[in-house]
């Protein structure tokens, strides 16, 4: 069973930094592309970042560009995403997800871990 | 950046009832459609990609149809445990982008 588990969120103040991690087993993890995706309290959706399966290509949200950073450890079936310069506008709840590319829909999601991004 | 409008935001239903949600497009993308399903407190659920195909193991009152610019999520007969937020993304190209979600409450 793929099974994908979020952690390292929680309460920061604005221009802080946070570092999520997304522990990932019952598949071949450095088989799959990875994202994060986004969810404002109350609100829907949003695409935040991907990388391949080898790490050879990144690709960001424009509201996220420059601030954050997608990395994987394959030999440790992790995924993570460095925010720095955080934002009130960044408080979510990020989910990771697995993808079979890099153009893809997410063939499964964790359960999230909630950054909250306040003074 | 591709803009996808779901229409309705919202619906009450019965259980048995058929629903249907729409998905359009602001341009076209072929047939790179997924629709999800999404509970509080939990992660979303892949039920169709690539349109109409329904993914492995889903009951198959969930159906997915369209092409270019104009999509549908059909769910044929209301079950209790269908009463959800659904969203429709695409993957022709990035951003990757997300419908604004469709709520089917209890009637």
């Amino acid at each position: 069973e793929v099974q994908l588990v979020e952690s390292g969120g929680g309460l920061v103040q604005p221009g802080g930094s946070l570092r999520l991690s997304c522990a990932a087993s019952g598949f071949t993890f450095d088989d799959y592309s990875m994202h994060w995706v986004r969810q404002v309290p109350g609100k829907g959706l949003d695409w935040v970042s991907l990388i391949t399966w080898d790490s050879s290509k990144t690709s960001y949200a424009d509201s996220v560009k420059g601030r954050f950073t997608i990395s994987r450890d394959n030999r440790k079936k992790s995924l993570f995403l460095e925010m720095n310069s955080l934002r009130s506008e960044d408080t979510a709840l990020y989910y990771c997800a697995k993808a079979s590319g890099y153009d893809s829909f997410f063939e499964n999601w964790g359960q999230g871990t909630l950054v909250t991004v306040s003074s | 950046a591709i803009q996808l409008t779901q229409s309705p935001s919202s619906l009450s239903a019965s259980v048995g009832d058929r629903v249907t949600i729409t998905c359009r497009a602001s341009q076209g993308i072929s047939s790179a459609l997924a629709w999800y399903q999404h509970k509080p407190g939990k992660g979303p659920k892949l039920l169709i990609y690539e349109a109409s195909s329904l993914k492995s193991g889903l009951p198959s009152r969930f159906s997915g149809s369209g092409y270019g610019t104009d999509f549908t999520l059909t769910i044929s007969s209301l079950q209790p445990e269908d009463f959800a937020t659904y969203y429709c993304q695409q993957f022709d190209s990035h951003p990757l982008t997300f419908g604004g979600g469709t709520k089917v409450e209890i009637k």
